[in-house]
């Protein structure tokens, strides 16, 4: 089984709203990773967790927060987001962080 | 840096013609080669992926994937195309990046259009 979950499927926030991704895997990895896609546009990493602690971070402003309370989930907190920052919000992971990865379904996130 | 390039945005082929998806990428050792695909407004599923060992790969919708080291490329090929196959395909790089740390790169993307 090579399933991640993504939850919530879509999600509308205003620039004020509080709100967070959920991801789930229950294949034993130990990598987990953020990813935010645009339009017509290949994924762009954003964070990269291995073994629940943050590796790298790609110079994602701040109002993005990740958390990973264990091996199994993976959180995206947002706060305070601007109307650039709708996009489709990606979850993978893997292994380790040289082995394949594995992809969610997706958040659809619009800022208004 | 790695890089990989996809030189086509858009490619139209027939149902039940062949296909080909050229992907051309940069990178100072052999790194580690992944096709995925995405259905509008769905995640990443992974195609094929080549580490190592036999040059000829096969993955899953019955594609199958090249690795030329002479060419750097990393073509992707279906024999006889289906409706169901339209889609994005994006060719991905996994390398160590100047920094050290694992990546995938990926390229920009080849969106495919099957006509009925």
């Amino acid at each position: 089984d090579t399933e991640v979950t993504q939850t919530p499927k879509h999600l509308v926030m205003g620039m004020t709203n509080k709100k967070s991704l959920k991801c789930e895997q229950h294949m034993g990895h130990r990598a987990m990773y953020w990813y935010k896609q645009k339009a017509k546009k290949p994924p762009e990493l954003m964070f990269v967790y291995s073994y629940e602690k943050l590796s790298i971070n790609e110079s994602v402003p701040s109002r993005f927060s990740p958390e990973c309370p264990n091996s199994s989930l993976l959180n995206l907190h947002l706060h305070a987001l601007q109307p650039e920052d709708s996009a489709l919000y990606l979850c993978a992971s893997s292994q380790g962080q040289a082995d394949t990865q594995y992809f969610g379904p997706g958040t659809r996130l619009t800022v208004l | 840096a790695q890089s990989v390039t996809q030189p086509d945005i858009h490619i139209t082929v027939s149902e039940g013609a062949s296909l080909e998806l050229r992907c051309n990428y940069s990178y100072g050792a052999t790194p580690y080669l992944f096709w995925y695909v995405q259905s509008p407004g769905q995640g990443l599923q992974l195609l094929l992926k080549y580490f190592s060992g036999d040059t000829l790969v096969q993955g899953i919708k019955g594609f199958e994937a090249e690795f030329k080291r002479s060419q750097s490329s990393f073509n992707l090929r279906k024999p006889s195309v289906h409706w169901s196959d339209a889609a994005e395909y994006f060719c991905a790089v996994g390398a160590r990046s100047g920094a050290g740390s694992y990546q995938l790169t990926f390229g920009k993307g080849t969106k495919l259009s099957v006509i009925p």
